[in-house]
This record gives C-alpha cells, sequence and structure tokens, in this order.
C-alpha cells in the first residue's frame, strides 16, 4: 500500500496567519492528491482534489500544489472555522487501496 | 440537492454482524461509485471498501473477506454487510460518492457508528 505522511500532526495558529500543511507519499502519485477538512461530529468536506483544484464552494483561502510525492495544503489568512483537522489522501492505488495521511489538526 | 444518510450502527459483539445503510438522494446509487470509510475513536480516516457503478466492489485488506457491499436500486441505498465483526472495527462509517474520474469523495454522510463489544 501508498503510505501517507503529513506533517506536522499538529499546529498552533491565530486568526489571519498563513498555514502549510504537507503530505508526502511512499511512492509517486501523479496529483491523485486530494485534502479533506474534518470537524468532530461532522461529514469530513472535500477541499482540494487532484492536487490543485479547488472543490466548489470552497473559499479561495485554500489552495493545494505539488506532484509525485510531495504535496502542501496552503491556508492564507485563517478564519475562526478552520480549527479544526485536514487530511490527505491518495486516490492513485488502482485496484482502490486508497489511504489516507494520519491527519493534521491546526489549533488556536 | 445530494444527500447521503448512514444507518444501522450499534453495539455488536465480537463475532457477531451488522448492516449498515447508506440511502442516496439526488443521484443514483447504481451510476456512481460509492465508497465506504471509518474513522476508530482518536484515529484519523480509513477507507474501508468501495463499489463500482458496474458492481465490481474491493476491500480494505482489514475487512477483506469479512465484509461485503450490496445495492437496492429500487431504495436507491446502499449496504455495507459485517461480519465476524472484531474491537478494531469499532469506529464512526461514512459513506461518501466517490468520482470515477479521480476517485475523490466529494460528497459524504454524517456517519454511523458501529461498537463491537468483546
Amino acid at each position: 500500500d501508498i503510505q501517507m505522511t503529513q506533517s506536522p500532526s499538529s499546529l498552533s495558529a491565530s486568526v489571519g496567519d498563513r498555514i502549510t500543511i504537507t503530505c508526502r507519499a511512499s511512492h509517486s502519485i501523479g496529483t491523485f492528491l486530494n485534502w479533506y477538512q474534518h470537524k468532530p461530529g461532522k461529514a469530513p468536506k472535500l477541499l482540494i482534489y487532484a492536487a490543485s483544484h479547488l472543490q466548489s464552494g470552497v473559499p479561495s483561502r485554500f489552495s493545494g500544489s505539488g506532484s509525485g510525492t510531495d504535496f502542501t495544503l496552503t491556508i492564507t489568512s485563517l478564519q475562526p472555522e478552520d480549527f479544526t483537522t485536514y487530511y490527505c489522501q491518495q486516490s492513485y492505488s488502482i485496484p482502490p487501496a486508497w489511504t489516507f495521511g494520519q491527519g493534521t489538526k491546526v489549533e488556536i | 440537492e445530494v444527500q447521503m444518510v448512514e444507518s444501522g450502527g450499534g453495539l455488536v459483539q465480537s463475532g457477531g454482524s451488522l448492516r449498515l445503510s447508506c440511502a442516496v438522494s439526488g443521484f443514483t446509487v447504481s451510476d456512481n461509485y460509492i465508497s465506504w470509510v471509518r474513522q476508530a475513536p482518536g484515529k484519523g480516516l480509513e477507507w474501508v471498501s468501495v463499489i463500482y457503478d458496474g458492481g465490481s466492489t474491493y476491500f480494505a485488506d482489514s475487512v477483506k473477506g469479512r465484509f461485503t457491499l450490496s445495492r437496492d436500486n429500487s431504495k436507491n441505498t446502499l449496504y455495507l454487510q459485517m461480519n465476524s465483526v472484531k474491537a478494531e472495527d469499532t469506529a464512526v462509517y461514512y459513506c461518501a460518492r466517490t468520482t470515477a474520474m479521480g476517485n475523490v469523495f466529494d460528497y459524504w454522510g454524517q456517519g454511523t457508528l458501529v461498537t463491537v463489544s468483546s
């Protein structure tokens, strides 16, 4: 299976800050990399697909980049509702064996 | 509007069985890929299984041979049959529509909690 490693596992930030979360794949996955936001008790929400494409309805302060094995999620000007957990996910494996990173918790 | 509603979770004894449902509105189950993703208490997200529009199914190694997927097209509902459950199957289970292009989980349900007691 392709292993996904996110860093950091958690970070502290303030409203208005710019943050970057990194995701590294154990094998090259092209741009088959997606980012999700997950708030406790809620359904996860797709933010970025195919490494850099912003899902419809997601604020433009979210952006993604990368290809191959190294990817980043950047949030510019953090808002109060952004303090939660983020996951990367590789969707490259066929037959399906899709895997998530371990998550990054963004705290105030 | 797309809605995905999971149900069927609850307390089950180790070695027992449980069937989860994912009732869908806003798109046709049989025309789409749909996955199950779970989150164990205090852990991250884990992909569990997917059913393709053509009916092919795939499972994570952790559940292969114990879980199966089926659909009721008349009810536009997907089912995850969980057999021989283990304590490590304790989790919130989410169903998620999965895009055929890119295998992206673009719509999710709210989840249903499965607790396996030993």
